[in-house]
């Protein structure tokens, strides 16, 4: 079936840190792929996505791109900052209506100043 | 954006009560929601699929007579919690899938239950 695993975390950084985050999933056919943020105390709040292979999601300075050889989704930003401070989930989505995301575990980031 | 709503956001009830627990889509219609639910440090686990006019879809482990969920029109599902117990205190989240956009599941803000 369907799965995503991301890197453990959590992931601690400084200030101005280059970060990236591991995803990788297993799906049958083509997946859409996303990462939500989640703030403490806080729902999901969707940070970038991309539909098909080769696509780059960006937003708020992270990116990731869709790469279908290597089956990977990874996340990356060139400078955090300590308000990135949260909890980040890859996740896929079969494209099939009425089936839900399928999420990773979750990656702690922390950054302090 | 789309926006879904849960209400209420943080309730402490006691030991054998039941809990309602409402999910809104706010400008779109959503013909499926989903309940999830996230323990502490955990990532969420997904309860129960609920198309609109039809019995929801729990998944395996989860007691459908515990938790009722109703999705009686598209923009509108609710979680109720029969009898909680403190095993039940966790958070709780519900996603909509607009009708337009099957591949996108957008996310409510989540309801804290705390049961004493």
């Amino acid at each position: 079936g369907n799965s995503v695993t991301q890197m453990e975390g959590p992931v601690t950084l400084s200030e101005e840190a280059f970060l990236t985050i591991n995803c990788t999933y297993t799906a049958t056919g083509y997946p859409s792929l996303f990462w939500y943020v989640q703030y403490p105390g806080e729902g999901l709040q969707l940070l970038l996505k991309a539909t098909k292979a080769d696509d780059k999601g960006s937003n708020k300075g992270f990116e990731a791109t869709y790469r279908k050889e290597t089956t990977s989704f990874h996340l990356e930003k060139g400078s955090v900052q300590v308000s990135d401070s949260a909890v980040y989930f890859c996740a896929l989505s079969d494209g099939q209506a009425g089936t839900a995301l399928i999420f990773g575990k979750g990656t702690t980031l922390s950054v302090s100043s | 954006g789309a926006v879904v709503s849960q209400h209420p956001s943080r309730v402490i009830c006691k030991s054998g009560t039941s809990v309602k627990i409402e999910c809104r889509s706010l400008d779109f219609q959503a013909t499926t929601m989903f309940w999830y639910r996230q323990f502490p440090k955990q990532s969420l686990m997904l309860m129960a699929t609920s198309n609109e006019g039809s019995k929801a879809t729990y998944e395996q482990g989860v007691e459908k007579d515990k938790f009722l969920i109703n999705h009686a029109s598209l923009t509108l599902s609710t979680l109720t919690v029969t009898s909680a117990h403190p095993e039940d205190s966790s958070f709780y989240i519900c996603s909509a899938r607009d009708r337009r956009a099957i591949y996108e599941q957008y996310f409510g803000p989540g309801t804290r239950l705390t049961v004493t």
